[in-house]
């Protein structure tokens, strides 16, 4: 089975622009989560989707939403960009009776 | 608040020679403790999910325990292909397969040398 699938894989961008980044979540997972992991750091948590509703928001600013398709797939925006918003953006899928969260490859943000 | 810190931040390991990683959490109400294998660039592997205290997980040369305040991961004779990141992450009292988030400690880079 194929896994957690995100596109692309790296993207630059200037500040002020916009970015729109893709999740596909294993077949048959209806969870997706969203984490940012900026070098040397842990990822941390940006949104939670199920079932095509927000179940969770981390302490990001309002520059950041996102939302789920009928697929269950994912689009993750960002509005404004800023220098620190430079990351590796990970995308993670689950199913609603199991904890275990499983992480696609992640897209590769540079902010200049 | 919940927090999970790993220590230490890197271990250089010869290849052959045994040591363990820790991971110390505070959260209230643990639902679950997760380690994850990250190469560089990756995205993270999905490692060992532990629930309660005492219970042990092993897969090749890792074994990860758990006690009420923290975890290890110990790498038996490690060989170089062993080198990555490993990130452990708990979910706290909310934390649940449709709600909730995993809370992510800063990693342990560990190098593995032949």
């Amino acid at each position: 089975d194929a896994g957690v699938t995100q596109s692309p894989t790296h993207l630059i961008k200037t500040r002020g622009q916009h970015v729109t980044l893709r999740c596909s979540p294993i077949s048959g997972h209806k969870s997706v989560s969203w984490y940012q992991q900026v070098l040397g750091q842990g990822p941390q948590f940006i949104f939670q989707y199920y079932e095509k509703e927000e179940r969770g928001r981390g302490n990001f600013p309002d520059r950041f939403s996102a939302r789920q398709f009928p697929n269950y797939s994912s689009e993750l925006n960002v509005n404004a960009l800023l220098l620190g918003d430079s990351a590796l953006y990970l995308c993670a899928s689950s199913l609603p009776s199991y904890n275990e969260q499983f992480f696609g490859p992640g897209t590769r943000l540079t902010v200049l | 608040e919940d927090q999970v810190t790993q220590s230490p931040e890197a271990l250089r390991l010869q290849e052959g020679e045994s040591s363990s990683l820790n991971c110390s959490y505070t959260v209230s109400g643990l639902r679950g403790l997760f380690w994850y294998r990250q190469d560089p660039g990756k995205g993270p592997e999905f490692l060992f999910t532990l629930y309660s205290a005492g219970e042990e997980k092993e897969k090749e040369r890792l074994k990860a325990t758990l006690t009420k305040k923290e975890s290890f991961l110990h790498i038996t004779a490690p060989k170089p292909e062993d080198s990555a990141t490993y990130l452990c992450a708990v979910g706290g009292a909310n934390y649940g397969g449709s709600q909730g988030n995993l809370i992510f400690g800063k990693g342990t880079k560990l190098s593995v040398k032949p």
